[in-house]
């Protein structure tokens, strides 16, 4: 069983359109997170929400919106996307805000021409 | 905002031991620091995770002084499956107003026969 999943792996699209992307966890956690990776590697955390509830936004533009449903889901949705969005997305899960070890997905790589 | 920084690459042989770094001056004071490892086209994985002092599990040693502005990653005998890209994980301090959780830049360890 994977521990997190994120769905689509791939996803190719054209710049104005609004995209999600799907994670999900079955390890129980509490708290979820959303990671960007650029081209060089950089990773950078992008919300995080404990519980359901967002404790963790960084300075994303607002097209970027996590929605929570429940403890085991965080996904991601996009709109109005642009070519500075391309990138691969890492959804991750832990059982504590923090201290604890992350549990990564195995990411999302978002294509927009 | 006091970037993590890591050296960009490091080169070694099997059976070494590898020493990687990690700077964060701006730690916390409740920060832990982890550490994890990233295959091409896979999410990080957690290594090791500290606050203080030393951390030794069956894969990795954690050194961190006493002023916890740097820590130190220590794979002993490394083989070529630990070929990979390392990075360090801390939280970054704006005056205890905001929680964050900075990545380091990275670190591509080459390991030859």
């Amino acid at each position: 069983d994977t521990a997190v999943s994120q769905t689509p792996k791939y996803l190719v699209t054209q710049m104005g359109n609004d995209k999600s992307i799907k994670c999900e966890q079955n390890l129980g956690h509490d708290t979820m997170y959303w990671y960007k990776q650029d081209s060089k590697k950089f990773l950078k955390i992008m919300f995080s929400y404990n519980n359901k509830e967002l404790i963790i936004n960084e300075t994303v533009p607002n097209r970027f919106s996590p929605k929570s449903p429940d403890k085991a889901h965080l996904n991601l949705h996009i709109n109005s996307l642009e070519l500075g969005d391309s990138a691969v997305y890492f959804c991750a899960s832990s059982q504590e805000v923090f201290t604890n070890e992350q549990f990564f997905g195995p990411g999302t790589r978002l294509t927009v021409l | 905002l006091a970037k993590t920084t890591q050296p960009i690459s490091m080169d070694s042989y099997e059976g070494q031991e590898v020493n990687i770094t990690c700077s964060h001056n701006n730690i916390a004071t409740n920060d832990y620091i982890t550490w994890y490892q990233q295959f091409p086209s896979q999410g990080p994985r957690f290594i090791i995770q500290g606050y203080k002092t030393k951390v030794t599990n069956e894969v990795a040693s954690l050194f961190i002084p006493a002023d916890r502005k740097s820590s130190t990653l220590s794979l002993p005998r490394v083989s070529l499956s630990d070929t990979a890209v390392y990075y360090c994980l801390v939280g970054d301090n704006y005056g205890g107003a905001t929680n964050k959780l900075i990545f380091g830049t990275g670190t591509l360890l080459a390991v030859q026969p």
